[in-house]
């Protein structure tokens, strides 16, 4: 199986903050890499699929980079809206796996 | 609009069956692969199965596979998880998810609680 290990496990900032998360994939995946926000209480919604790909309706300031083995998410102007966590997931190959999860928290 | 309604959640002893169902509209289901994502209190999420278009194919995770089987009926829209041989680690919320290279619609969930 595919392992994801994703960092950090949290992170706290403030509105109007850079904030950085990567996964690291255990093998390569390519560009097989989807990215979700999950708020309490909600099922996860997808910001970026095949790594960069902006879903539709995703505000710009979330980005996504990578191929391989390493990718990264980026808020680039933390809105309060954005107050949640993260997942990556592999779509490689199945079982997909996620990562652990990023706590984005206020600071 | 892609909606995706799970049932069929509840509490249950160790060792019990469950059958989950997911009915899906606003799309067209026998396009896709579905899945079945878990997550228990306070956990990530852990996928559990997915099942081909047609049916013909099925994958499952390490920790369900033999007690867990997935179906599909392309005429009635639905997806269904049976679970045998019920843990209390798989105490969890049960989404059903669209896509095969990542999900890009989830259901809101439906609680499975493993207990005495």
């Amino acid at each position: 199986d595919i392992q994801m290990t994703q960092s950090p496990s949290s992170v706290s900032a403030s509105v109007g903050d850079r904030v950085t998360v990567t996964c690291r994939a255990s093998q390569g995946i390519s560009t097989w890499l989807t990215w979700y926000q999950q708020k309490p209480g909600k099922a996860p919604k997808v910001l970026i699929y095949a790594a960069s790909i902006l879903e539709s309706g995703v505000p710009s300031r979330f980005s996504g980079s990578g191929s391989g083995t390493d990718f990264t998410l980026t808020i680039a102007t933390l809105q309060p809206e954005d107050f949640a966590t993260y997942y990556c997931q592999q779509a490689h190959s199945f079982p997909w796996t996620f990562g652990q999860g990023t706590r984005v928290e206020v600071k | 609009e892609v909606q995706l309604l799970e049932s069929g959640g509840g509490l249950v002893q160790p060792g019990g069956s469950l059958r989950l169902s997911c009915a899906a509209s606003g799309f067209t289901f026998s396009s896709y692969t579905m899945n079945w994502v878990r997550q228990a209190p306070g956990k990530g999420l852990e996928w559990v199965s997915a099942i081909s278009t047609t049916g013909d194919s099925t994958y499952f995770a390490d920790s369900v596979k033999g007690r867990f089987t997935i179906s599909r009926d392309n005429s009635q829209n639905t997806v269904t998880l049976n679970m045998d041989n019920l843990r209390a680690d798989d105490t969890a919320v049960y989404f059903c998810a669209r896509g095969s290279s990542g999900a890009n619609y989830w259901g809101q969930g439906t609680l499975v609680t493993v207990s005495s």
